[in-house]
C-alpha cells in the first residue's frame, strides 16, 4: 500500500497569505495525485488533479506541481471561503490512499 | 447536474447487516468506475471500494474484504455496498464518489454528500 504523507498537519494563515501543503509518497507514482478541498459538514471537492491540472471552476489561486514521490498544493492571496481540510490522494496504484489531511484556519 | 445521492445509513448493531444505496444523475452512469470512501468521526478519508463501469472488476481494502460487496445496476442508474459483519470501527460517514475517467484508477471529480453508519450496541 502506497503510504501519503502530509505536511503540515495544521496552518493558520492571515488572509491574502500564501499557504503552501505538501504531499510525500512512499514510492513513485507518477501525476496520479489529486487534491481535494473538504469544508466542515461538507463532501470533499476535487481542487487539482494528476499533480498540476486544474478543474473547471475552481478558482486560480489554487495551484498543483510535482511528480514522482513530491507533490505541492498552493494556495495564493488565501480568501476566508478557503478554510477547510485539505487532502491529497493516490490513484497509482490499488488500494487508493489519501493523506492525513491538512486544516487551514484563516487568523 | 451531475449528482449522486446516497442513502441507506443507519444505526446497527455489532454483527449486523446493512445495504447503502448511491443514486446517480446526470452523466452516462455505466462509462464510469465508482467508489465508496468513508470517514471516520473527526477523521480522514478512507477508501472502501470500487467497480468498474461493466461491473465486472471490484477491489476492497483490505480491512472490509469477505464483510463488504459493491456492486451496481447500470439499468437503475444506481451503486450499492451491502455491508455484512458490520463492526464499530465501521462507524463512518459513507460516500459513493463517481471517477473522473472510465478506469478504477483515477481521480473522484463527483461525490455525494454521504450517508451515516453507525455501528454500536
Amino acid at each position: 500500500e502506497i503510504v501519503l504523507t502530509q505536511s503540515p498537519d495544521f496552518q493558520s494563515v492571515t488572509p491574502k497569505g500564501k499557504v503552501t501543503i505538501t504531499c510525500r509518497a512512499s514510492q513513485n507514482i507518477g501525476s496520479s495525485l489529486h487534491w481535494y478541498q473538504q469544508k466542515p459538514d461538507q463532501s470533499p471537492k476535487l481542487l487539482i488533479k494528476y499533480g498540476s491540472q486544474s478543474i473547471s471552476g475552481v478558482p486560480p489561486r489554487f495551484s498543483g506541481s510535482g511528480s514522482g514521490t513530491d507533490f505541492t498544493l498552493t494556495i495564493n492571496s488565501l480568501e476566508a471561503e478557503d478554510a477547510a481540510t485539505y487532502y491529497c490522494h493516490q490513484s497509482s496504484n490499488l488500494p487508493d490512499t489519501f493523506g492525513g489531511g491538512t486544516k487551514v484556519e484563516i487568523k | 447536474e451531475v449528482q449522486l445521492l446516497e442513502s441507506g445509513g443507519d444505526l446497527v448493531q455489532p454483527g449486523g447487516s446493512l445495504r447503502l444505496s448511491c443514486a446517480a444523475s446526470g452523466f452516462t452512469f455505466s462509462s464510469n468506475a465508482m467508489s465508496w470512501v468513508r470517514q471516520a468521526p473527526g477523521k480522514g478519508l478512507e477508501w472502501v471500494s470500487v467497480i468498474s463501469g461493466s461491473g465486472d472488476s471490484t477491489y476492497y481494502t483490505d480491512s472490509v474484504k469477505g464483510r463488504f460487496t459493491i456492486s451496481r445496476d447500470n439499468s437503475k442508474n444506481k451503486l450499492y455496498l451491502q455491508m455484512n459483519s458490520l463492526r464499530a470501527e465501521d462507524t463512518a460517514v459513507y460516500y459513493c464518489a463517481k471517477t473522473l475517467y472510465g478506469g478504477v484508477l483515477h481521480a473522484f471529480d463527483i461525490w455525494g454528500q454521504g450517508t451515516m453508519v453507525t455501528v454500536s450496541s
